[in-house]
């Protein structure tokens, strides 16, 4: 079946940075971008940007750009999602999800990793 | 940016009866191929959200078929026609047309 498992949750202070990973299984690794979500406890869902595991190609949110590094392995399939120059405001529940292009939506979704910012 | 709106933000159900969710885009969704881009997720208390409706009115797999969906260009709705326990959570609409995806704000639905 399809999983997407991500990392654990982290603590991290003002200014540094954070790197969030999500192991695929269950399908075509190559064959379906993945995008990354995050959400504030409480809030709506804020997407982020989306990596093809195909090729590398990224696309990031321009709210994210300059800040955002979306990588994949494909050794491990595993995608990654680094966020850097963090501030309180980051602190947040940050999903993986497998687009579907035939349906051009999330079919599948990671547990999640909390990111806290915090002094 | 598509800005999308739902209401109500809060809609407290009774189990059996039927329940309406609506979402409104500052633009039409509907692309050139003919579908549109409005897909609909349910969170449930503390999980990820999930995909009941894909391309505005089909259901996932593994969806009941008491969930459906409709809409316009601009203009949809989420149904359940008669809900159950396990219906509680917050609903959220999304439109993949353009970049940036950006998401309602969410329905809170409670017995």
């Amino acid at each position: 079946q399809v999983l997407l498992v991500q990392s654990g949750a982290e603590l991290k202070k003002p200014g540094a940075s954070v790197k969030v990973s999500c192991k695929a299984s269950g399908y075509p690794f190559t064959s379906h971008p993945v995008h990354w979500v995050r959400q504030v406890p409480g809030q709506s869902l804020e997407w982020m940007g989306w990596i093809n595991p195909g090729n590398g190609m990224t696309k990031y949110s321009q709210k994210f750009q300059g800040r955002v590094t979306m990588i994949r392995d494909t050794s491990t399939t595993t995608v990654y999602m680094e966020l850097r120059s963090l501030r309180p405001e980051d602190t947040s529940v940050y999903y993986c999800a497998k687009y579907y292009g035939v349906w051009e939506s999330f079919d599948f979704w990671g547990q999640g990793s909390l990111v806290t910012v915090s002094s | 940016d598509i800005v999308m709106t739902q209401s109500p933000l809060s809609l407290p159900v009774t189990v059996g009866e039927p329940a309406s969710i609506s979402c409104r885009s500052s633009q039409s969704l509907l692309h050139s191929n003919g579908f549109k881009y409005l897909s609909w997720y349910l969170q449930k208390p503390g999980k990820s959200p999930q995909l009941l409706i894909y391309l505005s009115s089909n259901r996932a797999s593994g969806v009941p078929d008491r969930f459906s969906g409709s809409g316009s260009g601009t203009d949809f709705t989420l149904k359940i026609s008669r809900v159950e326990a396990e219906d509680v959570g917050v609903y959220y609409c999304m439109q993949s047309l353009q970049s940036p995806f950006t998401f309602g704000p969410g329905t809170k639905v409670d017995i």
